[in-house]
């Protein structure tokens, strides 16, 4: 059964102090893997997609990149602007639901001033 | 407009009636698909259109949803004779679908309906 599973859960930051998020998966043949952002009340921001295993992309403070079974989100100097929930989603290869995406739980962040 | 946009926001429904919550996704995009969010989790899939094909709702909990989306533009997903278990964010999601490999096309999210069955 394809699975997605994010670490941690919650994730408190003083501003400025870099960390990394982590999205471990096991799927039937990956497609590809995304990164959304989510607020509260709010659907989910597409940020980044990966496809291939040694794959990188950057986006202000953000840095994705992916192995052949994880991928992580790593945050540079992060700011309070940068608190929300992010959201690590896989897409299959095969299978009967092809397009669907894959979600884990989120990793809540918090960065505090 | 410039992205996906659904109706109503929030919804409150007493126990058994029935419910219709819209999506109208990005102008032109051929794939769209429903996802349930309950509190503090990841979207979960219920159904996907291609135009209006409907080619997979295996993701729909029990025979009382129903999806549609008969001119391949807005849809709307039915809850009939809602139960308490259905409250949760309902998330609708486009994406292009027409490049050389759809399936990977980005999905980009409304801002979902928040349904409380009391």
């Amino acid at each position: 059964e394809d699975q997605v599973t994010q670490s941690p859960e919650a994730l408190r930051l003083q501003e400025g102090e870099s960390s990394s998020l982590n999205c471990s998966y096991t799927v039937s043949g990956l497609r590809g893997l995304f990164w959304y952002r989510q607020d509260p009340g709010k659907g989910p921001e597409f940020l980044f997609t990966l496809y291939s295993a040694g794959e990188e992309k950057e986006k202000e403070r953000l840095k994705a990149t992916l192995t052949k079974k994880e991928s992580f989100l790593h945050i540079t100097a992060p700011k309070p602007e940068d608190s929300a929930t992010y959201l690590c989603a896989v897409q299959a290869e095969r299978g009967s639901t092809l397009g669907r995406l894959y979600f884990g739980r989120g990793t809540q962040l918090t960065v505090w001033p | 407009g410039a992205g996906v946009s659904q109706s109503p926001r929030y919804k409150v429904a007493k126990r058994g009636q029935d419910v219709a919550l819209r999506c109208d996704p990005i102008s032109g995009h051929v794939s769209l698909f429903w996802y349930q969010q309950a509190l503090g989790q990841g979207p979960e899939f219920l159904t996907y259109f291609q135009n209006e094909a409907q080619l997979d709702k295996s993701g729909l909990p029990s025979d009382r949803f129903f999806a549609e989306r008969p001119e391949g533009s807005v849809s709307t997903l039915k809850i009939q004779r809602t139960q308490q278990e259905d409250s949760a964010v309902y998330l609708c999601a486009s994406s292009h679908g027409t490049s050389g490999s759809p399936l990977r096309d980005t999905q980009y999210f409304g801002p979902g309906t928040r349904l409380t069955v009391l």
